[in-house]
């Protein structure tokens, strides 16, 4: 089956630790994205990836970190940096970069910190 | 500012009813919208994309409207069904990145 995923789906830091989120997509798609989303609030855009060895910043990426070694792999690092790092992670990848496609989502990581 | 709203933040609607989500933006020129159904926990799914030059498109009970004058786009279910009930997010493509809307959470009441 084609798709993200996403691991783990629950996750628990202890202030002052980084943690590294996984994202996986086996759909042979260009862009990549990592969005937050808190409650009451939409997805928010922390980077994105056009192509391999190279990403951009996005409108929250203070106290993130990314790479993009690997097509088909886009991990986000959380790092101590983050105020307020509680959320629920939402990954996603299209086509191509630029638009005219849509997006397909992962199931989601739930980062807690404890 | 640059905003995205959705009418509400949630819509009670009686089964078998036509439901209306509306996204409006501000100080944004998209060349396409799309709407994404989120349930509870999981990550959105895709439903719907119209471009600029659309009026309107449908897809079986759903149907978007995108009107870049009054830079809003409306979204219908008709014959809702219990089944519908979720979070309705919009998202204007803005070249290179999406930019989603709050989300208007739907509840179609049997």
């Amino acid at each position: 089956d084609g798709g993200i995923t996403q691991s783990p789906k629950y996750l628990f830091r202890k202030e002052g630790q980084n943690v590294t989120l996984s994202c996986e997509q086996n759909l042979n798609h260009d862009a990549m994205y990592w969005y937050r989303q808190d409650p009451g609030q939409g997805l928010r855009l922390i980077y994105y990836s056009q192509i391999v060895n190279d990403f951009q910043k996005g409108d929250i990426a203070e106290g993130y970190s990314v790479s993009r070694e690997k097509k088909e792999s886009f991990p986000l690092t959380v790092t101590s940096a983050q105020k307020n790092p509680t959320a629920f992670y939402l990954c996603a990848s299209s086509i191509i970069a630029g638009g005219r496609d849509t997006q397909y989502f992962g199931p989601g990581t739930r980062l807690t910190v404890l | 500012s640059q905003k995205i709203e959705q009418n509400s933040e949630a819509l009670n609607i009686q089964e078998g009813k036509t439901a209306t989500l509306t996204c409006n933006y501000t100080n944004y020129s998209p060349a396409y919208l799309q709407w994404y159904r989120q349930d509870p926990g999981r990550g959105p799914v895709f439903l719907l994309l119209i471009r600029e030059n659309e009026k309107e498109k449908r897809k079986e009970r759903l149907k978007v409207t995108f009107d870049t004058t009054l830079k809003q786009s409306l979204f219908h279910i008709t014959a809702s069904q219990p089944a519908d009930s979720a979070t309705y997010l919009c998202a204007l493509d803005l070249t290179y990145k999406y930019i989603f809307g709050t989300g208007t959470r739907l509840k179609v009441l049997a």
